[in-house]
């Protein structure tokens, strides 16, 4: 059965570092999201993306983060000066289109030191 | 604005017990809805959804939920709880008609117990 995939399962870093989360959608799928869900607290939507371009992103999502499609199969975030506060799984989710339901990666569990 | 309330952090049954684990929605317009299940280490799997047809709705292992405008409710429910069905249940409704990002509770954490 496809499934989501996410590397690296952990990445521990240093405040102020850039990372870059890596996501592979399942392959048919046209639309990709990155939630994150700090310790103890509920899943929140990061962006979404469709057709090589942001379609929604909330609050969270500022200048900060960027999402990219470099290739035919990799979705990627990234964070360009971390912040402790930035400690959090971070999910990625796939789907076909736009009333399926959307497929979870098993996360990247992103701890800033 | 879309939003999500769960009721109860924590739920514990016995095995073959009924399993009900509350969801309250808000919406300004029609909802979809979903429950998704967190398995220890694991991503977000969904169990069942609601998208205006049925109000009750079947899911995998057992699992339905059923729709109530009324009380603005989508609880889920297993009439038998196993204990492979510990685990963290979220409910969550589709941020907007024009979007499709979700809106997730803040969990609900099912023990088992024999």
């Amino acid at each position: 059965e496809p499934e989501v995939t996410q590397t690296p399962s952990h990445q521990v870093t240093q405040m102020g570092q850039e990372v870059i989360l890596r996501c592979v959608p399942i392959s048919n799928h046209l639309y990709f999201y990155w939630y994150r869900q700090i310790l103890g607290q509920k899943v929140e939507f990061l962006v979404s993306f469709y057709n090589n371009e942001i379609s929604e992103k909330s609050e969270i999502f500022d200048d900060q983060f960027s999402v990219e499609r470099p290739d035919g199969s990799n979705f990627t975030l990234k964070i360009r000066s971390t912040k402790l506060e930035d400690s959090a799984m971070y999910f990625c989710a796939s789907t076909q289109d736009r009333d399926h339901e959307q497929y979870f990666g098993p996360g990247t569990r992103l701890t800033v030191t | 604005a879309q939003s999500v309330t769960q009721l109860g952090s924590h739920v514990s049954v016995s095995e073959g017990a009924l399993v009900l684990l509350r969801c309250n929605y808000s919406s300004s317009v029609p909802p979809y809805l979903f429950w998704y299940v967190q398995y220890p280490n694991q991503g977000l799997q969904l169990l069942l959804k609601y998208t205006s047809a049925a109000t009750l709705v079947k899911g995998i292992n057992g699992f339905e939920a059923e729709f109530k405008k009324s009380e603005t409710s989508f609880h889920l429910t297993k009439p038998s709880a196993h204990m492979s069905d510990a685990a963290e249940y979220f409910c969550a409704v589709k941020r907007g008609q024009a979007g499709t990002a979700l809106i997730f509770g803040k969990g609900t954490t099912l023990s088992v117990s024999s």
